[in-house]
């Protein structure tokens, strides 16, 4: 199995331009969730959902949208990349809501300039 | 906000010596779950509490979790150079759908 996938693992934008880091999983979990990490301050979740049609905000939700139509694809869009969107983003899943056990993709490390 | 705060930021011990992270949250939790993340990597899943459990092992690993004061700790013995990574926190809020984590602690084993 290959988990959680995440596409691009690495991409440069300048301020203004908008793009989507894709998000799959092969593991049929009904959760999702993607995450930003900065120096120091750990993992922030940024939007996160339940189930396919479902999606729902964390703590730092300006300035990114989510769908989910099916239960494999979470994509998350930086509709107007600034350079406080510069991070890694990691996009996460699991069973259910709460059994636990998250299972990460290997980031995306996003550079705004 | 962040739930978890884990202390200390930073370890340095030498191979053999047992380690010991300490986490502190803020509200009440479903579970208490720590994680490793090698530089450069995603996360992985080491070890989930439960709200009515106070103690786990796995292998190595020893969790406990006091609800009473809003804190648990990894200890992780007889450590090797391998181990080197950083270890996250994180809770599941009682009756909430998201996970938070913590800053995580910078772990560093000396050969």
């Amino acid at each position: 199995n290959a988990g959680v996938t995440q596409t691009p693992k690495f991409q440069v934008l300048k301020t203004g331009q908008s793009m989507t880091l894709q998000c799959a999983q092969d593991m049929n979990h009904e959760y999702m969730s993607w995450y930003r990490q900065d120096p120091g301050m750990g993992l922030r979740l940024i939007h996160y959902s339940v189930g396919a049609g479902i999606t729902d905000q964390g703590e730092v939700p300006n300035g990114y949208n989510v769908s989910r139509s099916t239960t494999e694809d979470f994509p998350l869009r930086l509709l107007s990349a600034a350079p406080s969107q510069t991070s890694v983003y990691f996009c996460a899943s699991s069973q259910g809501r709460f059994t636990g056990e998250l299972f990460f993709g290997e980031g995306s490390r996003l550079t705004v300039l | 906000s962040q739930q978890g705060e884990e202390d200390p930021q930073a370890l340095s011990i030498q191979e053999g010596e047992n380690a010991t992270m300490n986490c502190s949250y803020k509200t009440s939790i479903n579970n208490l779950q720590w994680y490793r993340q090698n530089s450069g990597r995603g996360l992985v899943h080491l070890i989930l509490i439960r709200s009515n459990e106070r103690e786990k092992h796995s292998g190595r690993l020893r969790v406990t979790l006091d609800t009473s004061k809003k804190s648990s700790s990894l200890l992780i013995t007889a450590s090797r150079a391998a181990d080197t990574a950083s270890y996250f926190c994180a809770t599941v809020r009682y009756n909430n759908n998201d996970m938070r984590f913590g800053a995580g602690t910078r772990l560093t084993v000396k050969p």
